[in-house]
């Protein structure tokens, strides 16, 4: 079952809120990702952790906070975020880090910041 | 020059043409190369992975070209079904650092 959840679907939140999302993944993956992604753009890597262990992390402001309690969930904690913070989150993930392995998708989060 | 690049469309073709799209990349020491497709506000799906010259899955043929730095997917018999935007992906670094590098995908209309 390849299958990646994300909650919650959609978010609306002020720019003083703290709000976080969570992923899931049940395939026994020890690579999982956040990548945001605007309106008629290709995701853009934020963060990547391997084995619980943050990997790469391609600058991302600091009002971005991952966070990977285990090997199967991921969370993305939100704090004073901005308008042009408003995307579509997608967290991913795949079996290790190496060349040849596959990586899939969950829905997304639609985070609006108002 | 971007790392991995599309011709960004829309390519509107007739319900059972056939189209084909290319990707350029830029480091040749990429290793794996992966075809997403991604309709409207939906997430990425998987659609072909490619490691070595080529994959076919039923309507779908992936090609690579490591000489040229190129990859190429062709959809025969095209479908209603097909309309979404198709992105490229090149999986490249070194132990520890690799990640997914994506196009900026190509949109396909497939008119009835």
């Amino acid at each position: 079952d390849t299958e990646v959840t994300q909650t919650p679907k959609h978010l609306v939140m002020g720019m003083t809120n703290k709000k976080s999302l969570k992923c899931e993944q049940h395939m026994g993956h020890r690579a999982m990702y956040w990548y945001k992604q605007k309106a008629k753009k290709p995701p853009e890597l934020m963060f990547v952790y391997s084995y619980e262990k943050l990997s790469i992390n391609e600058s991302v402001p600091s009002r971005f906070s991952p966070e990977c309690p285990n090997s199967s969930l991921l969370n993305l904690h939100l704090h004073a975020l901005q308008p042009e913070d408003s995307a579509l989150y997608l967290c991913a993930s795949s079996d290790g880090l190496g060349p040849y392995n596959e990586q899939f998708f969950g829905p997304g989060t639609r985070l609006t910041v108002l | 020059r971007k790392e991995v690049e599309q011709d960004p469309g829309p390519f509107n073709v007739p319900e059972g043409a056939t189209v084909a799209f290319n990707c350029t990349y830029s480091n040749s020491a990429s290793q794996s190369f992966f075809w997403y497709r991604q309709d409207c506000r939906k997430e990425p799906k998987l659609l072909m992975s490619v490691y070595s010259s080529g994959n076919e899955d039923g309507r779908f043929t992936a090609q690579l070209n490591r000489a040229s730095q190129y990859i190429s997917l062709l959809i025969r018999d095209s479908k209603l079904s097909d309309s979404a935007t198709y992105l490229c992906v090149v999986n490249e670094g070194t132990s520890g650092t690799y990640k997914y590098i994506f196009g900026t995908g190509t949109r396909l209309k497939v008119l009835a």
